[in-house]
């Protein structure tokens, strides 16, 4: 258990739907990030939140957006959503303490998201 | 960019030690290299990190060329359980590419 959790662990949809992905970073973390992975496909990055700012961007879609709250959870957002999102989408967390550029991130476990 | 290249599989004899590559030709002086693993759809395990020189801990070694130009994770004793996906990255650089499909056979 990597102390990072994920809600809801699967999420079926429609197309054209818009869902919410919520993520809780492991205690202590200041960093968030959102990584997809369609099937068969390596990681890809999308966003990264440190405190509550955005710090990095990836291929992050115009039709995504994200956002880290005070609490330091996050939530990622995914509208208009097509056929080719369906994917695993997972959160990782960091302490990521100031000047390390990239710090031992520790992921959740998910969340399935099918677009029928 | 420093990207990395990986092998796409490897297979290991169970109770064998594997030798996991990778390539970091373009690394930058400051760069940590980081090797994860994904078993199965589960969310990828941090596995061991080093910048220049050699690390173990209980889960692997990591042995850094001296230009650090490539880099080699070891599993001393790989059992069935170690067969997963084992990426490669950098740090600063958030690519974790296909990475190398490790199967451990018995």
């Amino acid at each position: 258990d990597s102390g990072v959790t994920q809600t809801p662990k699967h999420l079926i949809t429609a197309t054209g739907q818009r869902v919410t992905l919520r993520c809780s970073p492991r205690s202590g973390d200041l960093s968030v990030y959102w990584y997809q992975q369609s099937l068969d496909q390596g990681l890809q990055f999308l966003i990264q939140y440190y405190n509550g700012e955005e710090r990095a961007k990836g291929n992050i879609l115009e039709r995504f957006s994200a956002q880290q709250f005070p609490d330091l959870h996050s939530e990622l957002n995914l509208s208009s959503l097509e056929l080719g999102d369906s994917a695993l989408y997972f959160c990782a967390s960091s302490v990521d303490p100031a000047g390390v550029v990239l710090d031992t991130q520790y992921f959740g476990p998910g969340t399935r998201l099918t677009v029928l | 960019d420093a990207k990395t290249t990986q092998p796409t599989s490897m297979d290991c004899a169970e109770g064998r030690a594997a030798n996991l590559p990778c390539n970091h030709s373009t690394i930058s002086g400051n760069e940590y290299v980081y090797w994860y693993r994904q078993i199965h759809s589960q969310g990828p395990q941090y596995i061991i990190h080093g910048l220049k020189n050699n690390e173990t801990n209980e889960m692997a070694s990591l042995i850094i060329t001296e230009d650090r130009k490539s880099s080699t994770l070891i599993l001393p004793h790989a059992t069935l359980r170690d067969t997963a996906v084992y990426y490669c990255i950098v740090t600063g650089k958030l690519i974790f590419g296909q990475g190398t499909t490790l199967q451990v056979k018995p």
